[in-house]
């Protein structure tokens, strides 16, 4: 069966520092990856998705920036964190061609 | 463009009341719909979809039927338990890159 991991489960970080948040999958091949950004009381927002290894689309204009170094491997990063960048990230993958997502535990990012 | 309405919350509920949360949604073609449910600080879990007209998805007592005449897509139970309470999210996937389109998610929230 299939798996999502993410870590950290939490976070906190002072603004102006860098950034990195690890998806990994596991039990499946060439999923579509996802990040979004649950911000406190909010929806969801998708911040990137990804269809394969080195491909990185960005949904949102922001000092985020996503990579897929592995097939099975997603990452958020930053170089220099704001105050606005806290919330509760969550990866997500889905099948090729499938619609249904399937959502990891998620890391909460507090940014002081 | 594509969106998801759902209800305000909070819905506050005793044990074994009916629950309906309501959801709307606009699109074009024929999107998938689905319902997601938070529990506090973790991630999103898939609760039921559907993937065309009339058809129920159903899981754990919950069901919720894709009416295309309507454009709704609302949950509902029978039996409300106090381990429900939760954030229910309502959302649509339409193209083929998979993105999900969320609403605003509703607190469910469900007293002894």
């Amino acid at each position: 069966s299939q798996t999502i991991h993410q870590w950290p489960a939490t976070l906190v970080q002072p603004v102006g520092s860098p950034l990195s948040l690890e998806c990994t999958v596991e039990g499946t091949s060439n999923p579509n990856l996802y990040w979004y950004r649950q911000a406190a009381g909010r929806g969801l927002q998708l911040l990137f998705y990804s269809v394969g290894i080195g491909q990185i689309s960005s949904e949102v204009p922001q000092n985020l920036s996503a990579s897929r170094p592995q097939d099975r491997q997603f990452i958020l990063s930053s170089k220099k964190l704001l105050l606005s960048d806290s919330g509760f990230y969550l990866c997500a993958w889905s099948g090729t061609g499938e619609r249904t997502q399937y959502f990891g535990p998620g890391t909460r990012l507090t940014v002081l | 463009g594509n969106s998801v309405t759902q209800m305000e919350g909070p819905v506050t509920l005793s044990e074994e009341a009916f629950l309906t949360i309501n959801c709307t949604y606009t699109a074009t073609g024929y999107p998938s719909l689905f319902w997601y449910v938070q529990y506090p600080g973790e991630g999103l879990q898939l609760l039921l979809k559907a993937t065309k007209a009339d058809d129920k998805g159903s899981n754990k007592g919950f069901e919720a039927t894709y009416r295309k005449e309507t454009t709704s897509f609302h949950l509902e139970k029978g039996s409300v338990q106090v381990s429900d309470s939760a954030v229910y999210f309502c959302a649509l996937s339409r193209d083929n890159t998979d993105k999900l389109i969320f609403g605003t998610g509703t607190r469910l929230q469900v007293f002894p």
